[in-house]
This record gives C-alpha cells, structure tokens and sequence, in this order.
C-alpha cells in the first residue's frame, strides 16, 4: 500500500540554524500538507500546497518557515532560523483529489532544538 | 471558526470494558468528520470516518455515528484490549481548495490487563 514517508525521522539542530525537513508524498496525490505536534499537545496546520503555491496558512506558518516542491516527487519544509520553541514532531501529509477529504499521514520528524 | 472539543483524558479502564469518547464539533457548512489514533511513538493513522450526517464510520471495533442534531461524533468501542491504549483524536475538515484537517486536543487512553 502506499505510504507517505519523511525523513530524518529525528533531527536535532541549534537555535539559529536552518533545517529542511523532507516528505515523499503519495505519487498520484495534488494536495500536500504540513502540520506540527508541539510534545503533549494538539496536532496543529501548518501550511497546504496546490499546483506549485501555497493554499492556506496558519499564523503560525510565518516568515521563518517555507515549503517547496523541488522536484516531481519531495516535499519539503525549511525553518531559516530554528527557535527553541519550533521544536516539535512534524507531519507530513497528502491528498489525492477535490473530492477526497482524507489526508494520509507520514510518520513524522521529531525536531529537537537546543 | 471551525473547531473540535473532545473529552480531556486520561481515560484508564480495565480490558473489556466498554468505551466512550465525546467528541462535539462546530464547523460552517458540512464537514466530514475523523478519528485519528496515535499508538505511542507512531504517528498518525485513520481509525475510521463520516463524510454525511446519520453516517457511521467503523473500524477495528470502534464505531462513531455522525449526529448533525447535536454535532457530534463520539467513539465507542464494546470491549477494549491491552493494544487500544494510544491517544485518540477527534478531528474535521470542511470543503475548501485546501481542506486542511482541524484536530481536538486529543484523549489518551489506556487500558489495564
């Protein structure tokens, strides 16, 4: 069955520094999707991606965060400048078309920031 | 704006028990409705789901009704096992170009031999 991976599975990184977090969504899906899982806590969106822009933000995506396509099969999240407070589990997730609601989720990145 | 309240955990209960997890939601317009279960140190999987009102969505033993009336969609399950112990979260989406997924706050539940 396809799956939705991620990598690294954990990461850990420096206040300060710029991490890309990666996903292979599933091959034939449209929507892409990044949410964030704060230890304890709710699972939260982050970002949606349709046709190469992005579709919906959440007011947490600000302007240190960034997404791309690079390539007709990654996914990827960048945090430019890492805070101690971005450390989370972050979920990547896709979708296949208008119609279809469910989102197939990957494994998550565990981003620990020290 | 859209939103999921769900019943604040720890739930324990002894093997075989009966479940019940409240989930009520508030949304514009019809959403479809999820339960997403979280085993530890696992991310997410979809446990089951409703995309109408009156819908039952069923899964492993677990079921949930869609109730427009009272907004609700509440996880039962007859008997719980040792390996039902995880987090369990109520969630929604609604229909939009980008459809993003509004979870609850989560129940962690677990379950004693």
């Amino acid at each position: 069955e396809p799956e939705v991976t991620q990598t690294p599975s954990h990461q850990v990184t420096q206040m300060g520094q710029e991490v890309i977090l990666r996903c292979v969504p599933i091959s034939n899906h449209l929507y892409f999707y990044w949410y964030r899982q704060i230890l304890g806590q709710k699972v939260e969106f982050l970002v949606s991606f349709y046709n190469n822009e992005i579709s919906e933000k959440s007011e947490i995506f600000d302007d240190q965060f960034s997404v791309e396509r690079p390539d007709g099969s990654n996914f990827t999240l960048k945090i430019r400048s890492t805070k101690l407070e971005d450390s989370a589990m972050y979920f990547c997730a896709s979708r296949e078309l208008v119609s279809s609601y469910e989102q197939y989720f990957g494994p998550g990145t565990r981003l620990t920031v020290t | 704006g859209d939103s999921v309240t769900q019943m604040e955990g720890p739930v324990t209960l002894s093997e075989e028990a009966f479940l019940t997890i409240n989930c009520t939601y508030t949304a514009t317009g019809y959403p479809s409705l999820f339960w997403y279960v979280q085993y530890p140190g696992e991310g997410l999987q979809l446990l089951l789901k409703a995309t109408k009102a009156d819908d039952k969505g069923s899964n492993k033993g677990f079921e949930a009704t869609y109730r427009k009336e009272t907004t609700s969609f509440h996880l039962e399950k007859g008997s719980v096992q040792v390996s039902d112990s995880a987090v369990y979260f109520c969630a929604l989406t609604t229909y939009s170009s980008a459809s993003k997924i509004i979870f609850g706050s989560g129940t962690r539940l677990s379950i004693r031999p």
